[in-house]
């Protein structure tokens, strides 16, 4: 199947700091990624949708300006957490997907953010 | 609150047992989805059912769609430990939009 990577798989930072994490489609072209938080115990909520070379869809209630997301080529989305505060500490997934007339999408591995 | 809600949230089984997994939503989907999500790790798709009234089989997981494309269910025959995970429908609209249900957190003991 194919194969979507995150990087970092865990990151900490201070309070106040921005955290940029990476997802990658690798041996695909990722037309649509999504990026998704999860809470501990809890199911994944949609944060965004994001298409080559256009700007994110973001969810309801979910900042933009707080969480920036590229997808500049068809391989690399980021998402960049400004400004991180501890309530932002969660479990981020991305997924990808080949086309946009297709409901199959691909998960990444996940990357836990730890905001002290 | 949840557009899709699982039940049961928790279930713990011996091996060997039967168990059903269920989703429902007042919402009409294009199709829906049953992954599987080990602890730190990102979901992994196990069927995708679209026609209402729709089932499928994977081995000893059967999966059905309801006839109004609301709910599904999810039976696994004979349990193992292997199958213990957590298990997550998501309902898709336009190919675009995934709602994802609450989770059912299943743990089969040897």
């Amino acid at each position: 199947g194919a194969v979507v990577s995150q990087h970092p798989s865990r990151v900490i930072c201070k309070s106040g700091t921005s955290v940029k994490i990476e997802c990658r489609s690798l041996d695909f072209q990722a037309t649509t990624m999504f990026w998704y938080r999860q809470f501990p115990k809890q199911s994944l909520m949609l944060m965004a949708t994001s298409n080559e070379g256009s700007k994110a869809t973001y969810e309801q209630g979910v900042e933009k300006d707080k969480f920036l997301i590229n997808h500049a080529s068809l391989t690399l989305s980021t998402l960049t957490v400004t400004s991180a505060h501890p309530e932002d500490s969660s479990f981020y997934i991305c997924s990808a997907r080949a086309g946009t007339t297709t409901d199959t999408q691909y998960f990444g591995p996940g990357t836990r953010l730890t905001v002290l | 609150t949840q557009l899709l809600e699982q039940s049961p949230q928790f279930l713990s089984i011996q091996e060997g047992e039967n168990l059903t997994v269920y989703c429902n939503s007042s919402s009409v989907f294009s199709s829906l989805q049953w992954y599987r999500q080990e602890p730190g790790e990102g979901p992994v798709l196990l069927v995708t059912v679209v026609t209402g009234g729709e089932v499928k089989k994977l081995k000893r997981l059967t999966f059905q769609f309801g006839d109004a494309r609301k709910d599904s269910s999810l039976h696994i025959t004979a349990a193992q430990p292997g199958d213990t995970g957590l298990y997550l429908c998501a309902g898709v609209r336009n190919f675009n939009k995934f709602y994802f249900g609450s989770g059912t957190k299943l743990n089969v003991k040897p």
